[in-house]
């Protein structure tokens, strides 16, 4: 059975706070994608990576930033957490040959005060 | 850059047919997916289309036209159990390992 995890269902932080989600696979899986879901927004991708310490912008990554040190694991950081980063994150992955078919974590809702 | 449109609403009865339509506009396409999201779930893929025409798996099949930039999923012999949101995404020329999702439609079945 494939599996997705990531660290926390759910988190509570406060303004300027250090916030660190970590996303692991064990599926062996190059394509790495950290998502942002809210109510009528559909998911919005913050960032990606296609390989160990490479990682590319998505369509939002501003105010986020990422670290991929080895293949399985995907961090997302949130370096001074601000109110309007109040969200679900859900990571995701995807193989080389199936890039279409991608695997989700069960999400981390995050709030921050 | 991708823009995708779906309704955000549909509303069915137990055992009807119900469809769900995108759209799209990018630039270079590599196909269509669909995506189910139950509520407090994870998205998990249902079908994927690159080429034009209907795929089928079980009661959920699901159309592409590349010509219109359009396709649907279609749910057969709906279920309560369906009700959950449908997201369209596109893989297309940008970068082709990522996908661009629609905004999702929430399906409501009623008994």
């Amino acid at each position: 059975d494939v599996k997705v995890t990531q660290s926390s269902r759910y988190l509570v932080k406060r303004t300027g706070e250090k916030v660190f989600l970590e996303c692991v696979q064990d599926m062996d899986h190059e394509n790495m994608f950290w998502y942002r879901q809210d109510p009528g927004l559909g998911l919005r991708l913050i960032y990606f990576s296609y390989d160990v310490k490479m990682k590319e912008k998505g369509d939002i990554p501003e105010g986020y930033s990422v670290s991929r040190e080895k293949k399985e694991r995907f961090s997302l950081i949130l370096e001074s957490a601000s109110t309007n980063q109040t969200s679900m994150y859900l990571c995701a992955n995807s193989g080389l040959a199936s890039a279409d078919t991608q695997y989700f974590g069960p999400g981390t809702r995050l709030t921050v005060l | 850059g991708q823009s995708l449109e779906q309704p955000s609403e549909v509303t069915a009865v137990e055992g009807a047919i119900v469809q769900i339509n995108c759209t799209y506009q990018t630039s270079g396409f590599y196909g269509l997916s669909w995506y189910q999201q139950h509520d407090g779930g994870a998205p998990t893929f249902l079908s994927y289309n690159a080429l034009d025409g209907l795929e089928e798996t079980g009661r959920f099949s699901s159309f592409l036209s590349r010509s219109d930039s359009y396709g649907y999923l279609l749910l057969q012999e709906l279920q309560m159990k369906d009700s959950a949101s449908y997201f369209c995404a596109v893989r297309d020329g940008s970068s082709a390992r990522q996908l661009t999702f629609g905004s999702g439609t929430q399906l409501t079945v009623l008994p």
